[in-house]
């Protein structure tokens, strides 16, 4: 069964930083693209930023361009979301995501997620 | 690119039928999918390159379109079936969703 475990939210004042984690098991971690996508409060959802299965194509939402960063750790199962300058629209709960996919493409299987507030 | 999802919201009985819509901003062949996204819930992954169902979900769902227009319907209505439904576009850069659907049963 696939799993994929977030941590690191939490509250942060604006301009701030904030580094996401995932660990991830119940699959062949290297063979599939991994995504953060996110749920805007009162809104509906976002893509943050997705990532290859080598790292090798990596894209970002354009309200997070230049802001943030994501990465993998393949030996570890891990895919991280390094977030600064953070604002008060970042505000929302963070998923961590499997794609269907060694590329891009689409969200099949996803985390329980973790509250990032910035106030 | 834009995905434009109608209704913004609808009610329906157990058992009717429901047909959700997705519009493009501009025209692709394909790469659509749908997810359902229940309160207090993970989302999760109903449909892939327009039709095809993801593992464990029921035929009662079904996607259609190409070109603009994408169509996610759903059969014999339960309870259960109330969430939000997002289409999503993979075509074009960045990964899209539209802003969704909430269907109240």
């Amino acid at each position: 069964e696939v799993q994929l475990v977030e941590s690191g939210g939490g509250l942060v004042q604006p301009g701030q930083s904030l580094r996401l984690s995932c660990a991830a098991s119940g699959f062949t971690f290297d063979d599939f693209a991994m995504h953060w996508v996110r749920h805007l409060p009162g809104k509906g959802l976002e893509w943050v930023a997705g990532i290859g299965w080598k790292s090798g194509s990596i894209a970002y939402g354009d309200s997070v361009r230049g802001r943030f960063t994501i990465s993998r750790d393949n030996s570890k199962r891990s895919l991280y979301l390094q977030m600064h300058s953070l604002r008060l629209d970042d505000t929302a709960r963070y998923f961590c995501v499997k794609d269907l996919h060694a590329t891009p493409s689409y969200f099949g299987s996803w985390g329980q997620g973790l509250q990032v507030t910035v106030s | 690119i834009e995905l434009t999802q109608s209704p913004l919201s609808l009610t329906l009985s157990p058992g009717e039928r429901a047909t959700l819509l997705c519009r493009a901003s501009r025209s692709f062949s394909d790469w659509l999918a749908w997810y359902q996204h229940r309160p207090g819930q993970s989302p999760r992954l109903l449909i892939f390159e327009v039709s095809q169902r993801a593992d464990g979900i029921p035929a009662r769902f079904s996607g259609s379109g190409s070109g603009t227009d994408f169509t996610l319907t759903i059969n014999n209505l339960e309870p259960d079936d109330s969430a939000v439904y997002y289409c999503q576009q993979r075509h074009f850069w960045p990964l899209t969703f539209g802003g969704g659907t909430r269907l109240v049963i």
